[in-house]
């Protein structure tokens, strides 16, 4: 089942500014991954962050973790037309099968140039 | 980075046939291989958990009949949609746990976009 939020569902900006976007879950994680889809393509794994980790970057990407309030965001600074994508966060939860990730519902961004 | 395939990318088949997928982990032994389907502007919902050499975990509301998977090797797994019907289009995603270490990244396949008429 889904237990990843994300939100917004759709977030239109202009090229140069900054995106965020939001994803909360519901059961203790062991980690915390973003992917990024471009359309009828598959996912291109962006960045993880650890459940004892509060913030990573990578680039111009820039992920937080709250596990109090079991919520991550990813910010994508200075973006381009490239950038255009669907987002999806994903947990690996901290009991279970291993590895079996968890899907965000994804917010599809589109950067205008 | 590691590379996983996907074959066919494509395929449009006829109500009734049975279409199968293969996934395959190009340069890492993968012993876990996960199976996913997307819904246009949807999620991806897990179908299936395929180990090396037993068979495959599915999730809960996915028929074992329905959507055969073989891991037969360490580096490759099918799916097989079987007597297939128009609601069974989907877009169909594998990705491969690697083994060792953490174990935390799984790679993507391209995807696999199934069209039943």
């Amino acid at each position: 089942s889904q237990q990843g939020e994300e939100d917004p569902q759709a977030l239109s900006i202009q090229e140069g500014e900054n995106a965020t976007m939001n994803c909360s879950y519901k059961t203790s994680i062991n980690n915390l991954q973003w992917y990024r889809q471009n359309s009828g393509r598959g996912l291109v794994h962006l960045i993880l962050i650890r459940s004892n980790e509060r913030e990573k970057h990578s680039g111009r990407l820039r992920v937080t973790l709250d596990t109090s309030k079991k919520s991550s965001s990813l910010l994508i600074t200075a973006s381009r037309a490239a950038d255009t994508a669907s987002y999806f966060c994903a947990t690996d939860p901290s009991s279970g099968s291993a590895r079996q990730l968890t899907f965000g519902s994804g917010t599809q961004l589109t950067v205008l140039p | 980075g590691a590379v996983v395939s996907q074959h066919p990318s494509r395929v449009i088949c006829k109500s009734g046939t049975s279409v199968k997928i293969e996934c395959r982990s190009l340069d890492f032994q993968a012993t876990t291989m996960f199976w996913y389907r997307q819904f246009p502007k949807k999620s991806l919902m897990l179908m299936a958990t395929s180990n090396e050499g037993s068979k495959a975990t599915y999730e809960q509301g996915v028929e074992k009949d329905k959507f055969l998977i073989n891991h037969a090797s360490l580096t490759l797994s099918t799916l097989t949609v079987t007597s297939a019907h128009p609601e069974d289009s989907s877009f169909y995603i594998c990705s491969a746990s690697r083994p060792g270490g953490a174990g935390e990244t799984q790679y993507f396949g391209p995807g696999t976009r199934l069209l039943v008429l």
